[in-house]
């Protein structure tokens, strides 16, 4: 079982609409949940982080988190072309000398 | 946020020789990172960084063929020796820093070995 899994997609969703992206997480013991946006052929760049459970909102960004059910998954309001991209999930782990975890992200893709 | 540079950003070397890529960040920061990325795949971590210690690196990598140094708190430096085409890769410098322990990313250095 892989320590933070995503769907790989791609996952297309039409301009204006909202994109879900999700993420599971293996270790209950991870307190900290991040999400980067890569573009093509770009570094990761954070987008947003959360570490209690519920909601955490960012412009069109919302981070929801349930450490429960180990899932944290990324809303994308009013979604553009511009926020087609990978986005990652990575999750900071208390096991393994707090080393965080990146998933393989999912690329999305805004149709205009 | 910690903003990062890498130099060089890209580079086209033959197979044998080795390469030295820097990575400065804009501020002190206590964790640094290297890691490797194939085009359009995951991310997967070389190793840790240590201010005035050995780096620590994971399965697979070994100092012997990714030397790390990192003499200060703003500074590190990743070689990649004896390279092969297999070391063909994008090399990314990262820190950790802030209130949640986010990691940084630098603009990464494109590796092409022939």
């Amino acid at each position: 079982q892989k320590e933070v899994e995503q769907n790989s997609g791609p996952l297309s969703v039409p301009e204006g609409a909202i994109a879900s992206l999700n993420c599971t997480y293996s270790d209950r013991g991870s307190q900290s949940f991040f999400w980067y946006r890569q573009y093509s052929g770009k570094s990761p760049e954070l987008i947003m982080f959360i570490y209690s459970n519920g909601d955490k909102e960012d412009g069109r960004f919302t981070a929801q988190l349930n450490k429960a059910s180990q899932y944290v998954s990324l809303l994308i309001r009013d979604s553009q072309p511009s926020d087609s991209a990978t986005y990652l999930c990575a999750v900071r782990s208390n096991t393994g000398g707090f080393k965080t975890i990146f998933g393989a992200g999912t690329r999305l893709f805004v149709k205009a | 946020s910690a903003v990062i540079s890498q130099k060089p950003s890209r580079d086209i070397c033959q197979r044998g020789t080795s390469l030295t890529i820097q990575c400065q960040v804009d501020s002190q920061v206590t964790m640094m990172f290297w890691y490797r990325q194939q085009p359009g795949q995951s991310l997967t971590l070389i190793a840790t960084a240590n201010q005035g210690s050995e780096a620590t690196y994971e399965s697979g990598f070994v100092i012997d063929k990714f030397p790390i140094s990192r003499p200060n708190l703003t500074f590190s430096t990743l070689t990649v020796s004896n390279m092969s085409p297999e070391d063909s890769s994008i090399y990314l410098c990262s820190a950790q820093g802030g209130e949640g322990y986010e990691q940084y990313f630098g603009p990464g250095t494109r590796l092409t070995v022939t």
